[in-house]
């Protein structure tokens, strides 16, 4: 059984550019969960989903970030136009519902960096 | 709104030191407390959970309490080995009856152990 699996690993993109990471949820996980960690800063929540479905968006940057999970196929976290201050590593989380009592697997995670 | 403190920030032993990593939380209302691994580069790594109702877990060489009333889980490593360095986190879920925060992980900054044979 797979974990919560992410990808690309690293990206790395120049200014102006559109970034995409994609997170597929561990099986039979339908609510993801996406954080990303700044340099030198702890994780921060930025958007809840579940399937076809945005249920907290309140840790998204306003512009330029969007989310969605579709009901088929991977979670994708988009990114338009990034700048250097996007360079981090964005982490997402997955489970089977809103109420999930064992804690938190966590993927890889996908390492942005703007040039 | 909830606050997250590590302390320290840094830790650097010998090989075989006992050691104890803190952490804080400002808002008591939590669900549950869980201490993460994370290698540098690397993803998060689940090492314990404790639930609000319990006061410690145990896996192994790690033990990890929590007091709720006072805002406080420490993260205890026995017998610390090379291998065991890391940075650790430690992230609360808040005790809410809105679904939409369950997943709403508030996390503290970290702390960066070295151990050194």
């Amino acid at each position: 059984n797979a974990g919560v699996m992410q990808n690309p690993r690293h990206l790395v993109r120049r200014r102006g550019q559109e970034a995409r990471l994609r997170c597929s949820p561990m099986k039979g996980h339908s609510h993801v969960y996406w954080y990303r960690q700044l340099p030198e800063e702890g994780l921060k929540f930025m958007v809840y989903l579940q399937k076809e479905n945005i249920i907290d968006e309140s840790g998204m940057p306003k512009e330029r970030f969007s989310a969605e999970f579709p009901k088929e196929g991977p979670s994708i976290l988009r990114i338009q136009q990034v700048v250097r201050g996007d360079s981090a590593a964005y982490f997402c989380a997955s489970s089977p519902g809103p109420d999930w009592d064992y804690g938190y697997t966590f993927g890889s995670g996908t390492r942005l960096t703007v040039v | 709104k909830q606050e997250v403190t590590q302390i320290p920030a840094a830790l650097s032993v010998p090989e075989g030191e006992n050691l104890v990593l803190n952490c804080s939380f400002t808002d008591s209302a939590i669900y549950n407390l869980q201490w993460f691994r994370q290698d540098p580069g690397k993803g998060l790594t689940s090492l314990l959970l404790i639930q609000s109702s319990q006061r410690e877990q145990t896996s192994g060489r790690l033990n990890a309490s929590l007091d709720k009333s006072s805002g406080r889980s420490t993260l205890y490593i026995a017998a610390s080995q090379p291998g065991d360095s890391a940075t650790y986190l430690c992230a609360v879920r808040p005790s809410s009856f809105r679904s939409t925060s369950y997943g709403k992980l508030t996390f503290g900054q970290g702390t960066i152990l070295t151990v050194h044979p």
